[in-house]
Parts: C-alpha cells; structure tokens; sequence
C-alpha cells in the first residue's frame, strides 16, 4: 500500500520569508511518480511538478523548488522569498509506475502567508 | 488549461435522494476519474475509468457508481446520498505514457451537502 505523509498541517510566515513544506512517502514499487500540486482559496488544484523515482536532481521553477531524497523518501518543496499570492493548499501526491496509476494524495498543507 | 468541465458546481440534497454528478472533458484523455476531498484527508479516489465501458474502484468506492460512455463524459451516481457523502467531488484527467508518466488534470469541483 502506498501513503503519503504532510506533517505540517498548517504553516504561517511573513512576507519575503523562505518557507519547505515536508512530504514523506512510503511505497514498495521500484517505479513511482512524485508529485506537487496547489489548491489557492479559489479551489481548483493546479498541477506544480511530477517527479519520477530514478531522478532525483532538484529542481528550481522561478522561486519554486524540490528536493527529492530517496534515501529518506522525501520530496520536500521550497518556497523562496514567499508572497502573498502563495497561500494556498499545498498537496504531495504518490503514484506506482503502471500506466494510469491512481494517485495517493497526502492530507495537505495549508501555507498562510501575510502581509 | 486542460477542457475539464463538472456540472453540477454546487448541490444540495436531502438523504436518501439519488445523485448524479457530471464530468465532461474535451481533451480526448483515456484515463477519468473521481476524488473526493475532505478535511485531514486530502483527495481520495472513489472510481476510476480506463477507456469507455472500463471502470474500476479506488480507495473509497462505497456507495458510489460510475459509468462512462463516452470518452468525453464520466459520470458518478449517489444512489441514496448520505450525511457522510457531503464533500467536494473532484474530477480529473489523464492520458499516461508508457510508463506511468502521468499527471492528472483536475476539474473545478462540485461541492455536494447533504442534508
């Protein structure tokens, strides 16, 4: 069985502060995709990153970035110099390596940032 | 954005009534399927479809049906809606590589109460 943990449930900081929010993974397949996706006030949930399980170089997009550790199964995401415009929910998802794989989503994180 | 439409957005309903909620899509993806998102519990798979005619069940199917006709149309029914189905339905597509490779696309969502 596959399962995704966010620890943080809630995270609160100030503008221009760096902020990571944590995604531990457990499955048992060799192949998984590892992904981010966003959810602002306004509900729908945008797509970030996916992550497949033989690549684990970090990735940066503008203030975006993602540390993916096998050895401690953890894909963990990096917000630089928040803004307001990213409070949001953020989720981790996991899915196995069979085309059309379900997605295991973890509980979410929701990142306030003020002013 | 991926063409994912769900209709109704917003319901209200009594126990016991039957419900049918839509998810129309115009990306020819092959891959459909139903979440439900609640509180502490991130997204959840209910069902999930593989081609027209082709359904199978995910994490929380119980009390849900789906069916697929079409390739564009995925359709998820409440037979007799409980207290415990309140949520919101998220809709999402997919069209995997050979290899798993697969983000989702997620609809707008459709809160559901009942009452």
């Amino acid at each position: 069985a596959q399962k995704v943990t966010q620890a943080q449930t809630e995270i609160s900081v100030v503008e221009k502060e760096d902020v990571t929010l944590d995604c531990v993974y457990e499955t048992r397949d060799t192949t998984y995709y590892l992904f981010w996706y966003k959810q602002p006030p306004s509900g729908e949930l945008v797509f970030l990153i996916r992550r497949n399980s033989f690549d684990e170089q970090n990735e940066i997009s503008g203030r975006y970035s993602w540390n993916f550790q096998k050895s401690t199964s953890s894909f963990n995401f990096t917000i630089t110099a928040s803004q307001v415009v990213d409070s949001a929910v953020y989720f981790c998802a996991l899915s196995g390596g069979n085309a059309g794989n379900m997605l295991t989503f973890g509980g979410g994180t929701r990142l306030m940032v003020k002013p | 954005d991926a063409g994912i439409t769900q209709s109704p957005r917003h319901k209200v309903t009594e126990t016991g009534t039957p419900v049918t909620l839509r998810c129309h899509q115009t990306e020819n993806h092959r891959y459909m399927y139903w979440y439900r998102q609640d509180p502490g519990h991130g997204l959840r798979l209910i069902h999930y479809s593989y081609g027209v005619k082709d359904t199978d069940k995910g994490e929380v199917s119980d009390g849900y049906s789906v069916s697929r006709s079409k390739t564009e149309d995925f359709l998820l029914t409440l037979e007799s809606a409980t207290s415990s189905q309140t949520s919101v339905y998220f809709c999402a597509i997919s069209q995997p590589g050979t290899q798993g490779e697969d983000e989702q696309f997620f609809g707008p969502g459709t809160r559901l109460t009942v009452l």
